[in-house]
């Protein structure tokens, strides 16, 4: 399984962009690249993926390096309910997509 | 709302007893997944089902069981419990199609005392 590497916390200010890295060097070719949030006492939430090109929703941005391994979650204007923890993972949709989390990065969102 | 309910949300029980967790989808979905969340551990798997009475391990299913004879439910179990059981359980549906995206119930507390 593929290795992610994030910082265990971040800070911001609100109304400030975000830039939330991982590194993800053993990704394999097929692996997609998953973004999860998670807001205090709350389940897992969805933000974002992307395989090779830089994706938008409206949610986030994700910006994929061209090697493939890393990749920077962006949010452009933080805000307060934008605190949680923040899971990057490669997904390989061949093993029946099982998520694999690390410890992800909790961003604290300040006024 | 993905369709997904827990129960029962918060659960209190005995070392040695049997514990039953119930997801339940609306979705018609044929992934299931159930993980548990400890401080310090992120959320890890331990057993999920790719359809009716088709399920597999996770990398912590020691302890634990699962079964689907419907598929809109998936039952975890543990079935003498311990105190190193005491954790936060979610369980997650995954989305067909391109995305593979996963969505997570609300969770189950389960204390072992």
């Amino acid at each position: 399984d593929a290795k992610t590497t994030q910082p265990n916390s971040m800070e911001s200010n609100e109304e400030e962009p975000v830039h939330l890295p991982c590194n993800h060097s053993t990704i394999s070719g097929t692996d997609y690249i998953h973004w999860y949030r998670q807001l205090p006492s709350q389940g897992p939430e969805y933000v974002i993926h992307g395989l090779t090109s830089n994706v938008n929703n409206r949610m986030a941005s994700l910006a994929i390096a061209e090697d493939r391994k890393s990749s920077t979650l962006i949010l452009h204007r933080a805000t307060l309910r934008d605190a949680a923890v923040y899971y990057c993972m490669p997904l390989d949709t061949g093993t029946a997509s099982k998520l694999t989390f690390g410890t992800g990065t909790r961003l604290q969102v300040t006024l | 709302d993905a369709g997904i309910t827990q129960s029962p949300r918060h659960k209190v029980t005995e070392t040695g007893t049997p514990v039953t967790l119930r997801c339940h989808q609306t979705e018609n979905h044929r992934y299931m997944y159930w993980y548990r969340q400890d401080p310090g551990h992120g959320l890890r798997l331990i057993h999920y089902s790719y359809g009716v009475k088709d399920t597999d391990k996770g990398e912590v299913s020691d302890g634990y069981s699962v079964s689907r004879s419907k598929t809109e439910d998936f039952l975890l179990t543990l079935e003498s419990a311990t105190s190193s059981q005491t954790s936060v359980y979610f369980c997650a549906i995954r989305a067909p199609a391109s995305t593979d995206t996963q969505y997570f119930g609300p969770g189950t507390r389960l204390t072992v005392l």
